[in-house]
């Protein structure tokens, strides 16, 4: 089955350390999205990319970082610059960012704590 | 300016009773709109979308929303409430920025049924 697959699922960051989440997709969508989940807070896009060698910031970037070098991969670098981390991340990806109909597809999330 | 209004973070209702979460959003565009379920320590699932075709949306589980345009809304029903459907929902709307569909994403809305 497709899907998009996100590891680890837990996480455990000390301080002034970076660590990567993992996101891969089978669905050979050209979109891929990195969302903060925060209780009470609903989402908030952390970056995008709509092409593989692209990516924008979202409304939250400062203290992440991200690459696109394969259209199935999509990791997230939390660095030491982000002071408050401790989230539930979510992965997700659509077929292509232009199209207004498509929704997203969501992983099952890595929630990241801090040591 | 784009935002979701999911009214009531927590919702609580009997086995069999009506489920009804309300969601409201502004545009300044014609909107996509989409409902998302989340269990724990999961990812969102797609409940159902509005794309324009149908004012009422029907989606898995025996839910659906109606599109009201008058009243910028897009609840979501479902006649007879399960115990699995315990978990949280979001309300969704995608709009068009520039050669992007962002989405944006209500709070959330906690169902709890009760036996």
């Amino acid at each position: 089955d497709g899907g998009i697959t996100q590891s680890p699922k837990y996480l455990f960051r000390k301080e002034g350390q970076n660590v990567t989440l993992s996101c891969e997709q089978n669905l050979n969508h050209d979109a891929m999205y990195w969302y903060r989940q925060d209780p009470g807070q609903g989402l908030r896009l952390i970056y995008y990319s709509q092409i593989v060698n692209d990516f924008q910031k979202g409304d939250i970037a400062e203290g992440y970082s991200v690459s696109r070098e394969k259209k199935e991969s999509f990791p997230l670098t939390v660095t030491s610059a982000q002071k408050n981390p401790t989230a539930f991340y979510l992965c997700a990806s659509s077929i292509v960012a232009s199209v207004s109909n498509q929704p997203q597809h969501f992983g099952d999330g890595t929630r990241l704590s801090i040591l | 300016a784009q935002s979701v209004t999911q009214l009531g973070s927590h919702v609580s209702v009997s086995e069999g009773a009506l489920v009804l979460l309300r969601c409201n959003y502004s545009s300044s565009v014609p909107p996509y709109l989409f409902w998302y379920v989340q269990y724990p320590n999961q990812g969102l699932q797609l409940l159902l979308k509005y794309t324009s075709a149908a004012t009422l949306v029907k989606g898995i589980n025996g839910f659906e929303a109606e599109f009201k345009k008058s009243e910028t809304s897009f609840h979501l029903t479902k006649p007879s409430a399960h115990m699995s459907d315990a978990a949280e929902y979001f309300c969704a709307v995608s709009v068009r920025i520039y050669n992007f569909n962002k989405f944006y994403f209500g709070s959330g809305t906690k169902l709890n049924v009760k036996p």
